[in-house]
């Protein structure tokens, strides 16, 4: 059983399009909210680390937000392009723990 | 820079046969994890180590026995294989295992049980 939901499962961007996904996650026994980006073949790779209600991280074009009240982050990728084709998984963070979500498969087409 | 190394990278098995998954890293943290991927699954914990001399079961420990042999290494032992351990798995380490400490993964063993 996932604790951790993400969605949708997978979508297809056009090229210089923004879009954003969801993680929603338990919020009691909450302690860290993680973003991991998993290009195929490779190792996933860490994007963000969030903790505190109402923070936002940014890195280039990606950017991601957290609720711990209600529960949910979402991430944005603001002009995507093809590199930014990968599976996002977030991870929720508890007493040394992280539980994953089954990921957002996206897919930016030229 | 070597990180997070796993070995083997590939492995297929009989069903009943054993293996261990050797996993090293050099950036001295404390925590390690073994995770298995299945799709449509996402990656699920299979056991942790908080630190040396230290091991949790996660979330689908069934099957598993680990080994933190140093602060470096943590193996994953496979006892008598079965297809249902058909995954890919991964190895991951962090510094302090503190919440807000992000993971660093292994490249990942492909693993195929007939």
């Amino acid at each position: 059983i996932l604790n951790v939901e993400q969605s949708p499962q997978s979508l297809h961007v056009q090229e210089g399009d923004s879009t954003n996904f969801t993680c929603s996650f338990p919020s009691s026994n909450f302690y860290a909210l993680h973003w991991y980006r998993w290009e195929t073949a490779k190792s996933p790779e860490a994007l963000f680390v969030m903790t505190l209600n109402g923070d936002e991280k940014k890195k280039g074009r990606i950017s991601a937000t957290l609720n711990t009240k209600e529960g949910y982050s979402y991430l944005y990728i603001k002009g995507s392009q093809p590199e930014d084709s990968a599976t996002y998984l977030c991870a929720s963070s508890s007493w040394g723990k992280l539980q994953f979500g089954a990921g957002t498969q996206v897919v930016v087409t030229p | 820079n070597a990180g997070v190394t796993q070995t083997p990278k590939f492995q297929v098995l009989k069903t009943g046969q054993s293996m261990t998954l050797q996993c090293a890293q050099d950036m001295n943290h404390n925590s390690m994890y073994w995770y298995r991927q299945d799709p449509g699954m996402g990656l699920r914990l299979i056991y942790y180590s908080a630190s040396e001399g230290t091991t949790d079961k996660g979330e689908v420990p069934n099957g598993y026995n680990v080994s933190r042999l140093n602060k470096r290494e943590f193996s994953l032992r496979l006892e008598s294989a079965a297809p249902s351990q058909t995954s890919v798995y991964f190895c991951a380490s962090r510094g302090g295992g503190a919440t807000n400490e992000k993971l660093f993964f292994g490249s990942g063993t492909q693993l195929s049980v007939l």
